[in-house]
């Protein structure tokens, strides 16, 4: 069984502009998680989507964060303009659902990203 | 709201030595609790899982235990390697909503010493 995808996995962008990274679940998978991870700090949860709605955005900063997930399966997430704090590893996560029995995450290998 | 530390930060030790990570909520009402492995470069794995229900789940050399009422779960590595190195993070699903959202600590950094 496939992973969870992620690309790219590395990207430095200078302060002020503009970044997308990408996810593709795994199949049959109808919830997606995004998370942030500062160096020396655990994840933490930017967006949850069950299929194509958005669950879960309260930590999301929307004035310069985006998140969207067309047609309940890839997942991409948009920083614009970019900060040099919003340098992080960016970690996308899916599982088959949100019940109890459901519930097992499943993460990618991340996206590092260095502003500068 | 719910707030997960992880005590030590780091932690170096000799190959063949048994140790314990240390984990600790501030909110007893959670779903369950999780423990991941997090190696350089690569995403979370995860290691194991205890229900709220449970006091405790076995994989291999690893243990987790659960004591909600304290709000505290450890993870005991026995006979650690070398490769066990890595970044262990837990985590809890809590009672507040019903989204699966997690809640990590800030993990610990584990160092084994050939």
């Amino acid at each position: 069984e496939a992973g969870v995808a992620q690309s790219p996995r590395y990207k430095i962008i200078e302060k002020r502009q503009s970044v997308a990274f990408w996810c593709n679940p795994i199949s049959g998978h109808a919830t997606l998680y995004w998370y942030q991870q500062i160096l020396g700090q655990g994840p933490k949860l930017l967006i949850q989507f069950q299929n194509n709605g958005v669950v879960d955005d309260s930590q999301l900063p929307k004035d310069r964060f985006s998140a969207e997930r067309l047609k309940g399966v890839d997942s991409t997430l948009k920083i614009q303009p970019a900060k040099l704090e919003d340098s992080a590893v960016y970690l996308c996560a899916s599982s088959l659902g949100m019940s109890r029995e459901a519930d097992t995450q499943y993460f990618g290998p991340g996206t590092r990203l260095t502003v500068l | 709201k719910q707030e997960v530390t992880q005590i030590p930060a780091a932690l170096s030790v000799p190959e063949g030595e048994n140790l314990v990570l240390n984990c600790s909520f501030t909110d007893s009402a959670i779903y369950n609790l999780q423990w991941f492995r997090q190696d350089p470069g690569k995403g979370l794995t995860s290691l194991l899982l205890i229900q709220s229900s449970q006091r405790e789940q076995t994989s291999g050399r690893l243990n987790a235990s659960l004591d909600k009422s304290s709000g505290r779960s450890t993870l005991y590595i026995a006979a650690s390697q070398p490769g066990d190195s890595a970044t262990y993070l837990c985590a809890v699903r809590d009672l507040s909503g019903n989204t699966g959202k997690l809640i990590f600590g800030q993990g610990t950094t584990l160092q084994v010493k050939p």
